[in-house]
């Protein structure tokens, strides 16, 4: 089965620019989630959707970043402008509602260096 | 605010030793907790755990859950190399969308 597939795996690029991170869920899982991880605040959770629907975005840390889910099967994370503090890892994770105790299942995520 | 934190925050053991990692929580409606082993890319899925006092068991590994006190343990017996990773520590709460909160994580290094 394929897991939670991210790319790109590595984006090393200069303040200013625009950064876009994708994400492709677990099939048949309908929600999805986008985490940043830094050695200072750990995991956090940034916005998740569910059915594609945004449901709770108050971890966005600022309105130069956004999220959208298109469909069940993509969704993106975009930075604009990027700043040096944005460097991180960043995660998504999917999750299939029905039935219970479902636990999220994590891609690889993408390691960003903003310099 | 909800909080989940860790203990202890790194740890070295080595092989053949066996370890016990901490979680507690102060959170509004509780669902369940979770472990996940981090070793250089995605947290991996270990357990869930929504009962108190049942063991949730795979190989080496146990976890359990004590909602009168708060917290969960993970033990590991018999460590190897392996095993060396973080492991996060996440809370699931009710009405949220299943969203989770994640303690800060324990860095276990086991040497050969």
């Amino acid at each position: 089965d394929a897991g939670v597939i991210q790319s790109p795996r590595h984006e090393v690029t200069e303040m200013g620019q625009e950064v876009t991170l994708r994400c492709k869920p677990i099939s048949g899982h309908n929600s999805l989630f986008w985490y940043r991880q830094t050695m200072m605040r750990g995991l956090e959770l940034l916005i998740y959707f569910n059915n594609n629907v945004p449901i709770d975005d108050s971890g966005m840390p600022e309105d130069r970043f956004s999220a959208k889910m298109p469909n069940a099967s993509f969704s993106t994370l975009k930075i604009q402008p990027s700043e040096p503090r944005d460097s991180a890892v960043y995660f998504c994770a999917s999750r299939r509602d029905r039935g219970s105790n479902q636990p999220q299942h994590f891609g690889d995520g993408t390691r960003l260096s903003i310099l | 605010e909800d909080k989940v934190v860790q203990s202890p925050l790194s740890l070295v053991v080595h092989e053949g030793d066996t370890v016990t990692l901490n979680c507690s929580y102060e959170v509004t409606n509780f669902r369940s907790l979770l472990w996940y082993k981090q070793e250089k890319k995605a947290p991996t899925f270990l357990f869930m755990l929504t009962s108190s006092g049942i063991e949730k068991k795979s190989g080496r590994l146990s976890s359990i859950l004590d909602k009168k006190e708060l917290s969960s343990i993970l033990n590991i017996t018999a460590t190897q190399t392996g095993d060396s990773a973080i492991y996060l520590c996440a809370v699931e709460l009710l009405n949220a969308g299943n969203m989770l909160t994640f303690g800060g994580g324990t860095r276990l290094m086991v040497k050969p």
